[in-house]
């Protein structure tokens, strides 16, 4: 596609379940990153895929959070035992190996 | 994880006038910079970015200036209009962090009419 595609836009869910978050990169971009953006606030570095590499999960804030990537392709950020305090925008971006980050539009989170 | 989770500052400016947004980047070993623009409701978008073997560098009515002695990024708007209206973060890669993004505290422009 044209550009970075994230879904759903817009998640409720109950405190204590499970989300799966998903990514579509512009395709041939070798590089894809997910950002948490919490209310009025700025971003923060979740996990980092760069083509068949290990990933860098530095930032990823418990271990209720994953990500999975296969090859230069879709990814998906799992939240197992979601709690409010994980409410939050979550975006993606992807580049080329050179750079030139392009954002998606989120998926908003809310835990109720 | 790396955050900056902080409250965001305001700048308000009229129309017309120029706008001039600052950030302080952490890491001296960076070498990339990037102003993004951050419309509600969506995600951030490009804006100009840098590499620190320059100083300046000028987009369309944007001009970024690099101060690596200080780790200063600032942007510049000329003409600010009221689709400038929007939150501003500056955002530093290094080469040995296989370009990943950290991101400033951002910035709010509030252009009156």
């Amino acid at each position: 596609g044209a550009g970075v595609s994230q879904s759903p836009s817009n998640k409720v869910t109950e405190k204590g379940k499970d989300v799966e978050l998903r990514c579509d990169p512009i395709s041939g971009h070798t590089a894809l990153y997910w950002y948490r953006q919490r209310l009025g606030q700025g971003l923060e570095f979740l996990i980092y895929f760069q083509g068949n590499s290990a990933p860098d999960k530095s930032g990823l804030p418990s271990d209720r959070f994953s990500a999975e990537r296969t090859g230069e392709s879709v990814s998906t950020l799992t939240i197992q035992r979601t709690q409010q305090e994980d409410s939050a925008v979550y975006l993606c971006a992807s580049s080329p190996f050179t750079g030139g980050y392009t954002f998606g539009s989120g998926t908003r989170l809310t835990v109720v | 994880g790396e955050s900056v989770g902080l409250h965001l500052p305001t700048l308000s400016v009229q129309e017309g006038d120029n706008s001039i947004i600052n950030c302080a980047y952490s890491n001296s070993a960076s070498d990339y910079f990037i102003w993004y623009k951050q419309e509600s409701g969506k995600g951030p978008q490009f804006i100009i970015d840098i590499r620190s073997n320059m100083d300046k560098r000028q987009g369309q009515r944007v001009t970024v200036l690099l101060n690596k002695t200080v780790k200063h990024l600032s942007l510049q708007i000329a003409a600010t209009q009221p689709g400038d209206s929007a939150v501003y973060f500056c955002a530093e890669s290094g080469m040995d962090s296989s370009y990943k993004l950290i991101f400033g505290s951002g910035t709010r422009l509030l252009v009156r009419p």
